[in-house]
């Protein structure tokens, strides 16, 4: 049974470049959550892909944007780097409940991609 | 907004208990979750807490109070692969889709 995996695991880029992670949620997961931490720091909630879907989003610009495909997987997109985007991008993978709201719904992390903008 | 407060680092000798606190402030509160992330890896889910009481699992135990925002992690039995971050998350009742708010983490150092 596979976890949630995610590409590449590491990656340097330039102020201004764009740059596109990917996450492939464990098997039988539907709902994918990024996730930025930065060195010191705990995970800060960028957004929540559902049935392909932006479902919620955190205090971030819109230069971080995403997407959840048919099978699932995502792609988180960010445009116009920063210095300060430079962080630890994690992927979370749970089982969304069809609408309704609550539920224990753990999330489950991926390795990461450490990001660095120079 | 919310503030989810854990110290910095602590520091244990192996075979020994270690307790980690976690306060938080939220206008609604619907569970808090701990886990665990070793270096340069990613977050390990440890436990679940949603109603008052402790939660063991082994040589881990989770402990919450929702009227004080209190909970507590507790490490028994130490080993040196016990040395990690230990995060503290609570989820909102408006955000029960899962976004969780994480704490800054504990660092704790197992020593021999």
């Amino acid at each position: 049974d596979a976890g949630v995996t995610q590409s590449p695991t590491h990656l340097i880029k330039t102020r201004g470049q764009q740059v596109t992670l990917r996450c492939s949620p464990k098997s039988g997961h539907d709902t994918v959550s990024w996730y930025q931490q930065a060195l010191g720091q705990g995970p800060q909630f960028i957004f929540q892909y559902y049935e392909e879907e932006e479902r919620q989003r955190g205090n971030f610009p819109d230069r971080f944007s995403g997407h959840q495909f048919p099978n699932y997987s995502s792609e988180l997109n960010v445009n116009a780097l920063l210095l300060g985007d430079s962080a630890l991008y994690l992927c979370a993978s749970s089982l969304g409940n069809s609408g309704r709201r609550g539920g224990q719904e753990t999330q489950y992390f991926g390795p990461g991609t450490r990001l660095l903008v120079l | 907004g919310q503030n989810i407060d854990q110290p910095t680092e602590m520091t244990a000798t192996e075979g020994a208990i270690v307790q980690i606190n976690c306060t938080y402030q939220t206008s609604g509160f619907n569970g808090l979750f701990w886990y665990q992330q070793h270096a340069g890896e990613a977050p390990t889910f440890l436990s679940y807490n949603v109603l008052d009481g402790l939660e063991e699992k082994g040589r881990f135990s989770s402990f919450l109070s929702r009227s004080k925002g209190y909970s507590y992690l507790l490490l028994k039995e130490l080993q040196m692969k016990d040395s990690a971050s230990y995060l503290c998350a609570v989820r909102r009742e408006d955000d029960s889709w899962g976004k969780l708010q994480f704490g800054a983490g504990t660092q704790v150092v197992v020593t021999p």
